[in-house]
């Protein structure tokens, strides 16, 4: 039978083309969100952070959108490359009296055909 | 060259034995903390250290201890009592754990498997 959690989102995408990867967000005290990128075998990554503050922010070929209205962040890549392939995480802080703790979502894998 | 050091790459565990995974950090981060990810999930935290001397248990700390007597090192003993250690345990550091505003940096990770 299946089990939970293995049945990760997955987004297939040709080289060249943009890729966009969503997270939805269950916590409305969260104020601060990172983007991670893991390749198999390895640790995170970081990519690109966001305040609540903001509704957009822009790094190298990446972009990254928050709506709060709806709690959905979403991670766009311009030109997707072969090197892009791995599971993207998304991140909250939901502030409180753990500043530092990070809460991480299931992750979507993204697969770039050559 | 700074960054997060995990060793061993990989571990096996007997029944019963205790076994301590090591992370060091040389990036002067006063934040550390460990992470647990199973197949197919997110990372889910087991402890944290926003200082040396002090630490806090996270959402999974059963079967688990750390200790932080420097603060370039925070290891982590999976003890006999963690039912379950099969899993890929990932170390993380930052600046400081006392601000919203805070980029965990990753290890390499570590792959417990039991024998």
């Amino acid at each position: 039978g299946e089990s939970v959690g293995l049945h990760l989102p997955t987004l297939s995408v040709q080289e060249g083309d943009n890729s966009i990867i969503n997270c939805a967000y269950s916590n409305s005290a969260s104020d601060y969100f990172i983007w991670y990128k893991q390749e198999s075998g390895k640790g995170p990554q970081f990519i690109i952070d966001i305040r609540s503050n903001m509704d957009k922010r822009q790094g190298q070929r990446v972009t990254v959108l928050l709506n709060k209205t709806v709690k959905h962040l979403s991670l766009q890549i311009a030109a997707t490359q072969p090197g892009d392939s791995a599971v993207y995480f998304c991140a909250e802080n939901a502030g409180g009296t753990s500043y530092g703790k990070l809460t991480f979502g299931q992750g979507t894998i993204l697969t770039v055909h050559p | 060259d700074g960054g997060i050091t995990q060793s061993p790459k990989y571990l096996f565990r007997k029944e019963g034995q205790n076994v301590t995974l090591s992370c060091e950090q040389n990036l002067n981060h006063d934040a550390m903390y460990w992470y647990r990810q199973d197949p197919g999930q997110g990372l889910r935290l087991i402890y944290y250290s926003q200082i040396v001397n002090d630490f806090q248990k996270g959402d999974i700390a059963e079967g688990y201890s750390v200790s932080r007597e420097k603060k370039e090192s925070f290891p982590l003993t999976v003890t006999s009592a963690q039912k379950n250690p099969t899993a890929f345990y990932l170390c993380a550091s930052s600046v400081t754990g006392k601000y919203r505003e805070n980029i965990q940096y990753f290890g390499a990770g570590t792959r417990l498997s039991v024998l």
